[in-house]
């Protein structure tokens, strides 16, 4: 069964610091890969995907996601965090041939003003 | 235009009660999923429908039970439910079937005392 790992779950930044958030995945066929985010309060919303093409994706709010696929990876980052990035950030993978969205454990980012 | 909506918001149950959830997909969405997210975990699919079908079936006892109507909408049934059911039980729709971008409700927060 597939399966997606995504390290350091708590994640207590400054504004202005850098992120990263990595995601590893274990099936090796044909992936969509996706970063989903939740605010304190709301429900699940798309930060960015990759289907195909140029490996580097770009998403909304300033995030960008870059597909290794050599390293079945897809880290996700934002070159300068804001008090309201913080949030709950969740990898997810769904592959061809079967139609069940795996998700990552998630990460709890914490930005401090 | 309406996100995915689901009913209810909350909900108290006690163990061996029976429980139906309900999802509207967004207009024009064939495809509903259902995630159970327990406190600390990322979303577990639980089942997939399209076209009144189901497409795909998580890791769940067959307690768990779902239906896609004529109109789209969805609901999941949980039988004899257990502690261990308390979660938020998450809808996602999407335009068709298999690996597309999948857009999720609210959630349904079941407590099971």
């Amino acid at each position: 069964a597939q399966s997606v790992s995504q390290h350091n779950h708590h994640v207590i930044l400054s504004e202005a610091a850098s992120l990263e958030l990595g995601c590893n995945y274990s099936y090796g066929g044909t992936v969509n890969l996706f970063w989903y985010v939740q605010y304190p309060g709301q429900h699940l919303q798309l930060l960015l995907k990759y289907f195909s093409g140029d490996p580097l994706v770009k998403g909304i709010k300033g995030f960008e996601a870059e597909f290794i696929k050599s390293k079945f990876s897809f880290n996700l980052r934002k070159p300068s965090v804001q008090w309201s990035d913080t949030a709950e950030y969740f990898c997810a993978v769904i592959n061809y041939g079967n139609n069940r969205l795996a998700f990552g454990k998630g990460n709890q980012v914490v930005v401090i003003p | 235009d309406a996100g995915v909506t689901q009913s209810p918001t909350h909900l108290i149950k006690t163990r061996g009660q029976h429980v139906t959830l309900r999802c509207s997909p967004i207009s024009g969405h064939k495809s509903v999923s259902w995630y159970q997210q327990v406190l600390g975990q990322g979303p577990q699919f639980i089942f997939q429908y399209y076209e009144k079908e189901e497409r795909g079936r998580g890791n769940f006892p067959d307690r768990f039970s779902a239906r896609q109507f004529p109109n789209y909408s969805s609901e999941l049934n949980v039988n004899a439910l257990l502690l261990g059911d308390s979660a938020l039980y998450l809808c996602a729709s999407s335009s068709a079937g298999g690996s597309n971008e999948q857009f999720f409700g609210p959630g349904t927060r079941l407590t099971v005392l």
